[in-house]
């Protein structure tokens, strides 16, 4: 079982360059969501969906858009990277009701 | 909106000792309740999670929580730690919301458990 899928696991970026943050679901999951993870702030909400077609933002979305074409993949691109932007970021997705979230393994970005 | 605060940034413990990492929250709506445990260098794993029901939920590798909804609480705690043990843990709530509601969840600030031989 694949679950959450993350790619890449590693990026290094020049500020001002753009990349797209992969996250892909196996389990026919409703719900997706991307958080970044920084030292002592534990991990907020930048982006989420409910569903193909719809996306919302989260607690921290400057700087961040996504897309939810299809139920499986839940793409986070940054537009021009900053260095505030380094961080670690990870996709979940749950499916409805009260089922718990599932979490990719990250992704850590550096940005120089 | 809701909240929660972990109030251990860091334990240290020995190895066998009891330890109990505390999470306290705040939501004017009923919430489902989860602990995440991290390991270095790896993602979240769901270790435990309170829906309903018994206050006392148990997680297979000795970790037990139990939800206190007088004090807004959702200590985690196991009687004897292993070396193994090591790891950063999260406290999240989530709102038990309804329909296609979202159900925004909510992290605390992590609880970094050092056990020590």
């Amino acid at each position: 079982n694949a679950g959450v899928t993350q790619t890449p696991k590693f990026q290094v970026l020049k500020t001002g360059q753009s990349m797209t943050l992969q996250c892909a679901q196996d389990m026919n999951h409703e719900y997706m969501s991307w958080y970044r993870q920084d030292p002592g702030m534990g991990l907020r909400l930048i982006h989420y969906s409910v569903g193909a077609g719809i996306t919302d933002q989260g607690e921290v979305p400057n700087g961040y858009n996504v897309s939810r074409s299809t139920t499986e993949d839940f793409p986070l691109r940054l537009l021009s990277a900053a260095p505030s932007q380094t961080s670690v970021y990870f996709c979940a997705s749950r499916g409805g009701g009260n089922q718990p979230q599932h979490f990719g393994d990250g992704t850590r970005l550096s940005i120089l | 909106a809701q909240s929660v605060t972990q109030l251990d940034s860091q334990v240290p413990v020995f190895e066998e000792a009891p330890v109990e990492l505390r999470c306290n929250y705040s939501s004017s709506v009923s919430v489902y309740l989860f602990w995440y445990v991290q390991y270095p260098n790896q993602g979240l794993q769901l270790l435990l999670k309170y829906l309903s029901g018994s206050t006392l939920v148990e997680s297979i590798n000795g970790f037990e929580a139990e939800f206190n909804k007088s004090q807004t609480s959702f200590h985690l705690r196991k009687p004897s730690v292993h070396i193994s043990d090591t790891a950063e843990y999260f406290c999240a709530v989530r709102t038990n919301a309804g329909g296609t509601s979202y159900g925004k969840l909510t992290f605390g600030q992590g609880t970094i458990l050092t056990v020590h031989p």
